[in-house]
């Protein structure tokens, strides 16, 4: 596995399912990201993990709970969506600190419909 | 702060003719300026970046773009256009001194490549 990987690829779930999405990173980095992708929305960060600090967008609601157990792996898990969260959710990485260029590393998205 | 707009949701190209995206940033410290491309169905794929170095840069593809800060632009151009250019189009802007993942990105364009 190289890159940036995301699972599951789509996902269709009710409004009272629990399900989480998941991130890999293989590029060594220390800080990993979502955005949410909507249609015709720019893209928006949700979260940040940066050298084990968590960052919030205070306007993403308490039914997105993000998780990352360390530097590699980052979750997020979902409760009582919304139709209107049936979006593309990405995950991204990227090395911050000293070699930091600012350059996002993305995974090719976790596609979600909440019915 | 840091803002990014982008000048035209969606431009339509012949194949072969000369492609230009345009972006216009804002930032009251140095910028890092950043094109990122992405595939229907795909996460975003980074072009080309400006960290502070050479103002005219060469990305992927065949795609270039120079940073110009008296017209706070950065504008991304390809001499002849393909039709695998066709995609959408992501100006983002971030800076040294904050987490420098933490990017600002404008709300896309989306270029269209005509036979």
């Amino acid at each position: 596995e190289t890159g940036v990987t995301q699972t599951p690829r789509h996902l269709v779930m009710g409004m009272t399912n629990k399900k989480s999405l998941k991130c890999e990173q293989h590029l060594g980095h220390n800080a990993m990201y979502w955005y949410k992708q909507s249609a015709k929305k720019p893209l928006e960060l949700m979260f940040v993990y940066s050298l084990e600090e968590r960052v919030e967008n205070n306007s993403v609601p308490s039914r997105f709970s993000p998780e990352c157990p360390n530097s590699s792996h980052l979750f997020l898990h979902l409760h009582t969506l919304q139709p209107e969260d049936s979006a593309l959710y990405l995950c991204a990485s990227s090395q911050v600190g000293q070699w930091d260029t600012g350059e996002l590393f993305f995974g090719e998205g976790s596609r979600l419909t909440v019915l | 702060a840091q803002s990014v707009t982008q000048l035209g949701s969606h431009v339509s190209v012949s194949e072969g003719a000369l492609v230009l995206l345009r972006c216009n940033y804002s930032s009251s410290v140095p910028p890092y300026l950043f094109w990122y491309v992405q595939y229907p169905n795909q996460g975003l794929q980074l072009l080309l970046k400006y960290t502070s170095a050479a103002t005219l840069v060469k990305g992927i593809n065949g795609f270039e773009a120079e940073f110009k800060k008296s017209e706070t632009s950065f504008h991304l151009t390809k001499p002849s256009a393909h039709m695998s250019d066709a995609a959408e189009y992501f100006c983002a802007v971030s800076d040294q001194y904050t987490n420098a993942g933490k990017s600002t990105f404008g709300d896309g364009t989306t270029l269209t490549v005509k036979p």
